[in-house]
């Protein structure tokens, strides 16, 4: 399967705890993202990566959340910290930056957290 | 700021018919996409179809068809001949083409659940 693939995809914690999702994009998508959904919501953009550069990061993305790519490749989504609001599906998607389908994101089954 | 409305939180269909979702969305922006995503139950979220802003003609992938009215800035989505794999949440994405120095990212509608009964 060469998808995008998230990991887990269920993780339960306590509040106080960190956690860390790691996103394996599709290889030769230059481009990543990170979104949240919530429960009857659509996702959110949290933040994106081109290359192994973070280009932009919403402002839901409060001081407790990191996210890293490193070598352009995988990336990592850590919480601090977590507090029960931070439940929610992790959405890991890629596309390509250039191209005739720029634009069409590709997304991965996504890591649930619970935060107990 | 952009916003997307998707005001159907459910909807359902029997097999083989026809249904249309809705979709509203408030821009002042004139070049812009706008998408369909189908999110399965525990499967990951895929492109059903695209539309682009400046293309007056509505854009067709096999059963699905849209209605694109881009001065009621409306975008429906139309399923025809429906089938039980089509069972899914639907959403519908916004996506600025303006450049803006930055990342044009995708606005989510809060999503529509389509069940369909055999």
């Amino acid at each position: 399967d060469t998808g995008v693939s998230q990991d887990p995809r269920h993780k339960i914690t306590k509040r106080g705890q960190n956690v860390t999702f790691r996103c394996d994009p599709i290889s030769e998508h230059n481009r990543l993202y990170w979104y949240r959904q919530t429960l009857g919501q659509g996702p959110e953009f949290l933040t994106y990566f081109q290359n192994e550069a973070q280009l932009e990061k919403s402002r839901l993305l409060s001081d407790r959340f990191s996210a890293e790519r490193p070598k352009g490749s995988f990336s990592t989504l850590e919480i601090q910290r977590t507090e029960q609001g931070d439940s929610a599906m992790y959405l890991c998607a890629s596309s390509l930056g250039r191209g005739p389908n720029t634009g069409e994101l590709f997304f991965g089954e996504g890591s649930r957290l619970t935060v107990l | 700021a952009q916003t997307v409305t998707q005001s159907q939180p459910e909807m359902s269909v029997q097999e083989a018919e026809t249904v249309t979702l809705s979709c509203t969305y408030d821009t002042s922006e004139s070049d812009y996409y706008l998408f369909w995503y189908k999110q399965p139950p525990s499967r990951q979220m895929i492109l059903v179809i695209r539309q682009e802003a400046y293309k007056q003609q509505n854009a067709t992938e096999n059963r699905f068809s849209v209605n694109f009215q881009k001065a009621a800035k409306s975008f429906s989505l139309k399923i025809s001949d429906s089938q039980l794999g089509d069972a899914a949440m639907y959403f519908c994405a916004y996506r600025s083409n303006m450049f803006s120095g930055g990342y044009n990212k995708l606005i989510f509608g809060a999503g529509t659940r389509l069940a369909v009964h055999p």
